[in-house]
């Protein structure tokens, strides 16, 4: 089946270390996003790709970096930089232009000690 | 830029009952999507209806219905005999329209969600 795996899904780190998180799917979709979710604030855009080898900033970037090598992969990787890390966070992919839906995978927990 | 709004943190009804959720948006876009998605306890975010802004018809999907008013840029949910299943975060969320313009490129603008509680 189509879909979207994140991994891993509980990932814990200590202050000041970097930290990737996975995103991967199958479905042949050309844009791929990045979401933070916190208690109380919804889901926030944290970077996007429309196409391989080329990604955007979203709203809240600053500490994160991304990569879009091929078309089915998009990590995330949360530096030292990020002052609050610790959140829930989820990947999500679009088909394309004129796709008007998200697929999203089951997310990540990140939590740093 | 849009912004959404949501403004019941939290609801709470009894089974079988019917419960309506708020949503306003602000935006300068005149084609757009909305979107109703559910997050139950598995934290897996489930689309549950989507509205094409340029047709005056309300979506339905089973119990679900939107009560859409553009002028008002209002986007209320309802859900009509309430099931314990639909217990879940919902959140209401936006998208641009259109491919020229890199609408929908940049995703999903989402509000800060209401917590939806079935009682048995």
């Amino acid at each position: 089946d189509g879909g979207i795996t994140q991994s891993p899904k509980y990932l814990f780190r200590k202050e000041g270390q970097n930290v990737t998180l996975s995103c991967e799917q199958n479905l042949n979709h050309d844009a791929m996003y990045w979401y933070r979710q916190d208690p109380g604030q919804g889901l926030r855009l944290i970077y996007y790709s429309q196409i391989v080898n080329d990604f955007q900033k979203g709203d809240i970037a600053e500490g994160y970096s991304v990569s879009r090598e091929k078309k089915e992969s998009f990590p995330l990787t949360v530096t030292s930089a990020q002052k609050n890390p610790t959140a829930f966070y989820l990947c999500a992919s679009r088909r394309g232009a004129g796709a008007n839906v998200l697929t999203f995978g089951a997310g990540s927990r990140l939590t740093v000690l | 830029a849009q912004t959404v709004t949501q403004s019941q943190p939290e609801m709470s009804v009894q089974e079988a009952e019917t419960v309506t959720l708020s949503c306003t948006y602000d935006t300068s876009e005149n084609n757009y999507y909305l979107f109703w998605y559910k997050q139950p306890p598995s934290r897996q975010m489930i689309l549950v209806i989507r509205q094409e802004a340029y047709k005056q018809q309300n979506a339905t999907e089973n119990r679900f219905s939107v009560n859409f008013q553009k002028a008002a840029k209002s986007f209320s949910l309802k859900i009509s005999d309430s099931q314990l299943g639909d217990t879940a975060m919902y959140f209401c969320a936006f998208m641009k329209h259109g491919v020229g313009s890199g609408g929908g490129a940049d995703g999903l603008t989402f509000g800060k969600g209401t917590h939806l509680i079935i009682q048995p």
